[in-house]
């Protein structure tokens, strides 16, 4: 299995609600990230797990809440989000360190009304 | 810096040789990576090169490093319309960690 997968693919949630990005994959890669991608532009890394502990934080702000349960898989739980976190948040994993090849899941497109 | 250019867009026709350059600013980088992303999607790995390399080549795509100016590119032999995406070159930060910088995209476009 070689693949990242994440759900849901959109997700669409008003500002007072809380609700949970997941990712998932069975490659046993020990490094998994969240990225943001803002249309036209880069992904921007927001956090980053290594051995299930958070070993990056990318100054987020805290209504941004990322989880590692067990080595395969990486939750982002959000709450109170702001329409400016409209995006497309995509999750990644690597074997850690050396050439740190990433493999992206599909993201999920998030709208925040 | 943590700056990672590329000029934002180039149109080939089908057939002919694509070449998209990225110029990066970190010279502890040891590894360089080119992504490929396609509308809607994640971005997919194209191929890698280290630092210590000046060349790399895998079947129509071959990576050019020149370290002394900070330079990478990729060629695309035999473009496609398959191939019409954004493409993003990547550095590995130095120091061990685990953290990508990726530069700010080409979009190719492709035509018959």
């Amino acid at each position: 299995d070689t693949e990242v997968t994440q759900t849901p693919k959109h997700l669409v949630m008003g500002m007072t609600n809380k609700k949970s990005l997941k990712c998932e994959q069975h490659m046993g890669h020990r490094a998994m990230y969240w990225y943001k991608q803002k249309a036209k532009k880069p992904p921007e890394l927001m956090f980053v797990y290594s051995y299930e502990k958070l070993s990056i934080n990318e100054s987020v702000p805290s209504r941004f809440s990322p989880e590692c349960p067990n080595s395969s898989l990486l939750n982002l739980h959000l709450h109170a989000l702001q329409p400016e976190d409209s995006a497309l948040y995509l999750c990644a994993s690597a074997l850690a360190g050396g050439v740190n090849e990433q493999f992206f899941g599909p993201g999920t497109r998030l709208t925040v009304l | 810096g943590e700056d990672v250019e590329q000029s934002l867009f180039l149109s080939v026709r089908e057939g002919d040789s694509s070449v998209i350059n990225c110029t990066y600013t970190d010279s502890s980088s040891t590894y360089l990576y080119w992504y490929k992303q396609e509308p809607g999607a994640g971005l997919q790995l194209l191929t890698y090169i280290f630092s210590n390399m000046d060349m790399k080549q895998d079947q129509r795509l071959t990576v050019l490093l020149n370290k002394k100016d900070k330079h990478l590119s990729l060629r695309i032999a035999d473009t496609q319309t398959g191939d019409s995406a954004i493409y993003f070159c990547a550095e590995k930060g130095g120091r061990g960690t685990d953290k990508l910088i990726f530069g700010t995209g080409t979009r190719l476009q492709v035509f018959p």
